[in-house]
This record gives C-alpha cells, sequence and structure tokens, in this order.
C-alpha cells in the first residue's frame, strides 16, 4: 500500500503570513493528491489537488506543488486569514480502486 | 461539486445492538463508495471500498463480519455496525466516487457513540 508523512503537525501563523505543509508519499505509481481542510466535527474539504503531469497547481491564496522524483507534495497558503484555521490532511492514490491514503493531518493556527 | 449525504449524523447506542450509517449520492452515481474511521484528532483510516452490485473489500484488521457494507445501488451505501461495543464509538465517514473520475466526494459523517 501507500505510506504517506505529513508536516508539521501543528503550526501557528499570523494572519497575513503564509503557511507551507509538506507530504511524502512511498508509491511511485500515485499520480493523484489532493489536499483537504476538516473543520472540528465536520467532513473533510477539498481545497485543492494535483495530478502527477504537473508540477504545480494554483487556486487564488492555494497552491500545490509536486516533486516526483523526491515523492513529496507541498501546500502553501499565502496571506492567511482566521478562518483558515482548522485541520488539513494530504492524501495520495495507490492501487487499482485509487484508493486514498491520508497523511496525519497538520492543526493549523491563524492568530490576529 | 457533487453532493453526498449520509445519515445519520450522530447516534447513541447500547453496547451489543446494531447501527446502520446510510451513505447517498445525491445527484450522481456512485460507482465506487469508501468508507472511513476517524478518531479524534487523528486521520481518516480506510476501513473498506465498496463498488455497486459487488462485495465490498476490506482493509487489512477491519473485521468484514463486524462492519457489514452493501452497496445495492448506484446511489447508496450501506456500513451496519453489527454488536456495538464501546471502542466503535467514532467518526464514520463515506465517500463517493462517479465511473472514470479521480475525485470523491465526503458525507458529513456520523459519529457513533456506544454505551
Amino acid at each position: 500500500g501507500e505510506n504517506v508523512e505529513q508536516h508539521p503537525s501543528t503550526l501557528s501563523v499570523q494572519e497575513g503570513d503564509s503557511a507551507v505543509i509538506k507530504c511524502t508519499y512511498s508509491d511511485s505509481a500515485s499520480n493523484y493528491f489532493p489536499w483537504y481542510k476538516q473543520e472540528l466535527g465536520k467532513r473533510p474539504q477539498l481545497i485543492i489537488d494535483i495530478r502527477s503531469n504537473v508540477g504545480e497547481k494554483k487556486d487564488q491564496r492555494i497552491a500545490v506543488t509536486l516533486n516526483k522524483t523526491a515523492k513529496h507534495f507541498s501546500l502553501h497558503i499565502t496571506e492567511t486569514q482566521p478562518e483558515d484555521s482548522a485541520v488539513y490532511f494530504c492524501a495520495a492514490n495507490y492501487g487499482t480502486a485509487s484508493k486514498l491514503t491520508f497523511g496525519t493531518g497538520t492543526r493549523l493556527q491563524v492568530t490576529l | 461539486g457533487a453532493v453526498v449525504s449520509q445519515h445519520p449524523s450522530r447516534v447513541i447506542c447500547k453496547s451489543g445492538t446494531s447501527v446502520k450509517i446510510e451513505c447517498r449520492s445525491l445527484d450522481f452515481q456512485a460507482t465506487t463508495m469508501f468508507w472511513y474511521r476517524q478518531f479524534p484528532k487523528q486521520s481518516l483510516m480506510l476501513m473498506a471500498t465498496s463498488n455497486e452490485g459487488s462485495k465490498a473489500t476490506y482493509e487489512q484488521g477491519v473485521e468484514k463480519d463486524k462492519f457489514l457494507i452493501n452497496h445495492a445501488s448506484l446511489t447508496l451505501s450501506t456500513l451496519t455496525v453489527t454488536s456495538a461495543h464501546p471502542e466503535d464509538s467514532s467518526f464514520y465517514i463515506c465517500s463517493a466516487r462517479a465511473g472514470g473520475y479521480t475525485e470523491a466526494f465526503f458525507g458529513q459523517g456520523t459519529r457513533l457513540t456506544v454505551v
């Protein structure tokens, strides 16, 4: 199966600063890497994803980069706002059913 | 995005009883549904994958006789926790994916408490 590691486990930034969360994966066959935001007691919400045929993708304040050679991908949030505070999970697909393995999560706290 | 509805959102049951959780795709046909379990402050752990009309595939360490999954139609999958025990208390979340697509959409989750 796939093994996904995620760092850091907690991240505190001041409003307006940038936040970076990093993940590594083990299965070189993985080709889909989504990022989810989960607020307490709520469902995970897809915020951005990237496929292995591109190295970077951006959507307003959120960007994701992928380094296939090193098997790592990162989430970048710029101009952070208090409403960005949540737990963020990276994931990577594996297997014929394209299942997802999730990272351990990063609790992001954006302070005023 | 597509809508996946999960019910109930919360359930409390007594030890030894069974609980059924429903996962519905409201505006698309879900050929594949996934069931996850999430303990407090932990990540989502895949329990099983179900495809419409066939038996579910369980992840290692998940008891198929305890967690019964039925995916009888393209819009509905159910998870039944049988003979529930306090250690089964957790947040159970489904996700659904249409055929040919990579992205899966999550239900709102079910908080199960076994007393």
